[in-house]
């Protein structure tokens, strides 16, 4: 079974700072892993995900995560935060064993401070 | 190209009555997804059908059902609602493996007064 784990349902950060949202998962066969991100009154949006190959995968608007399996960590980053990127964002795991469904965390709401 | 369109946005129903959510996917897209958000546990899988087939089903009551037409719109199904079920529903859109990510609509938000 697959379970996400986020650490911190509230982060906030300055605007210009280092944006990190951290993420452990569980799985019990090589998984799938995916950060979305969701404004308010919308749905969600795919930021990134790691499949197979290079373990540091660039997303768009600048973010950018890192596959660790021995550490069964990927955490998002970004090197300076921008107030558009206030929002609530969720880690999501699923595998490789053709059950096509997400596992998500609880979701880190980010707020940039002017 | 278009994207996920989810309708209706807004929905307010009674307990004991049923609904009808509706989801159109990406063109060319064969799999649709369903999603139960809530503030309390948060983001749940519902099912998944891919070409007019359920392949997946999450741990939800068979209050809960779902189909996909021939030309992959999907409609998701609750009866006899119960206040519980207030939520977000959200759809993704999605080609024929997970590792290609899914693609979201904006939601239904329900309300069960």
């Amino acid at each position: 079974a697959q379970s996400v784990t986020q650490l911190g349902s509230h982060v906030s950060v300055s605007e210009g700072a280092l944006v990190l949202l951290r993420c452990n998962y569980s799985s019990s066969v090589p998984p799938y892993l995916f950060w979305y991100v969701q404004y308010p009154n919308q749905g969600l949006q795919l930021l990134l995900k790691y499949t197979t190959g290079a373990t540091l995968v660039k997303g768009i608007n600048g973010f950018e995560a890192e596959f660790k399996k021995s550490e069964t960590s990927f955490h998002l980053t970004k090197p300076s935060a921008h107030m558009s990127d206030a929002a609530e964002y969720f880690c999501a795991v699923s595998d490789q064993t053709g059950a096509n469904n997400l596992f998500f965390g609880t979701g880190t709401r980010l707020t940039v401070i002017p | 190209k278009a994207g996920v369109t989810q309708t209706p946005r807004y929905l307010i129903k009674t307990r004991g009555q049923q609904v009808t959510l509706s989801c159109s996917p990406i063109s060319g897209h064969r799999s649709v997804s369903w999603y139960q958000q809530t503030p309390g546990q948060g983001l749940q899988f519902l099912f998944e059908y891919f070409s007019e087939t359920q392949r997946n089903k999450g741990n939800f009551p068979g209050r809960f059902s779902g189909r996909q037409f021939s030309n992959s719109r999907s409609e998701m199904n609750v009866s006899t609602l119960e206040l519980g079920d207030s939520a977000l529903y959200l759809c993704a859109s999605g080609g024929e493996a997970i590792n290609y990510g899914y693609t979201f609509g904006s939601g239904t938000r329900l309300t069960v007064v």
